[in-house]
């Protein structure tokens, strides 16, 4: 059975801080990778995607992805406290929905 | 946002009714999805559609079913409400499966006494 972990946390990190979030998945043919964020009592929003093994960046946000190592992470600088949410991984390949892990809740105190 | 809503988006009802969730989109997105989303599970699949009567089963499909009619509609009936079913159910929605973006509605807290 397809799995994605994450640690379910809470991770807490000081305001200004990096917060490293992982992820790790046991199908080697995975070829997607999404990053949704999710605020207490809301819907999940898409972050970033990312398809290809290294970092890609977008304002704040940096995925890591090393598919030998089936791990991918989500790095968020210069922590706020409204970056405060529940992080979902997300994998798929074509043709299969994706699967999502548990989530991992970051707690940014100021 | 992909211009997805749910109706209704609060329902509490009895063991043993049935129960209709809609979900409506303007994206004209091809693919359409429900989960449910329970504490300690994360966002688990019911069951999903790939275009207009065509659907497919997902990880939790036992005492659901869905019905697609039109690209923008997809209806997600629970037969015989338990109270095992008490959920917070999102719809969610793609251009393609596995390697696209998807993007999801505001969700329905459905509560089963």
């Amino acid at each position: 059975q397809k799995e994605v972990e994450q640690n379910s946390g809470p991770l807490s990190v000081p305001e200004g801080a990096i917060a490293s979030l992982n992820c790790t998945y046991s199908d080697r043919g995975s070829q997607s990778f999404f990053w949704y964020r999710q605020y207490s009592g809301k819907s999940p929003e898409l972050i970033m995607f990312i398809y290809s093994n290294g970092d890609k960046e977008d304002g704040r946000f940096t995925a890591q992805l090393n598919k030998a190592s089936q791990y991918v992470s989500l790095l968020i600088r210069d922590s706020q406290p409204s970056d405060s949410a529940t992080y979902l991984c997300a994998v798929g390949q074509a043709g299969t929905a994706l699967i999502f892990g548990k989530g991992t809740t970051l707690s940014v105190s100021s | 946002d992909a211009g997805i809503t749910q109706s209704p988006r609060h329902k509490v009802t009895e063991t043993g009714t049935p129960v209709t969730l809609r979900c409506h989109q303007t994206e004209n997105h091809r693919y359409m999805y429900w989960y449910r989303q329970d504490p300690g599970h994360g966002l688990r699949l019911i069951h999903y559609s790939y275009g207009v009567k065509d659907t497919d089963k997902g990880e939790v499909s036992d005492g659901y079913s869905v019905s697609r009619s039109k690209t923008e509609d997809f209806l997600l009936t629970l037969e015989s409400a338990t109270s095992s079913q008490t959920s917070v159910y999102f719809c969610a929605t793609g251009q393609g499966i596995g390697t696209d973006t998807q993007y999801f509605g505001p969700g329905t807290r459905l509560t089963v006494l």
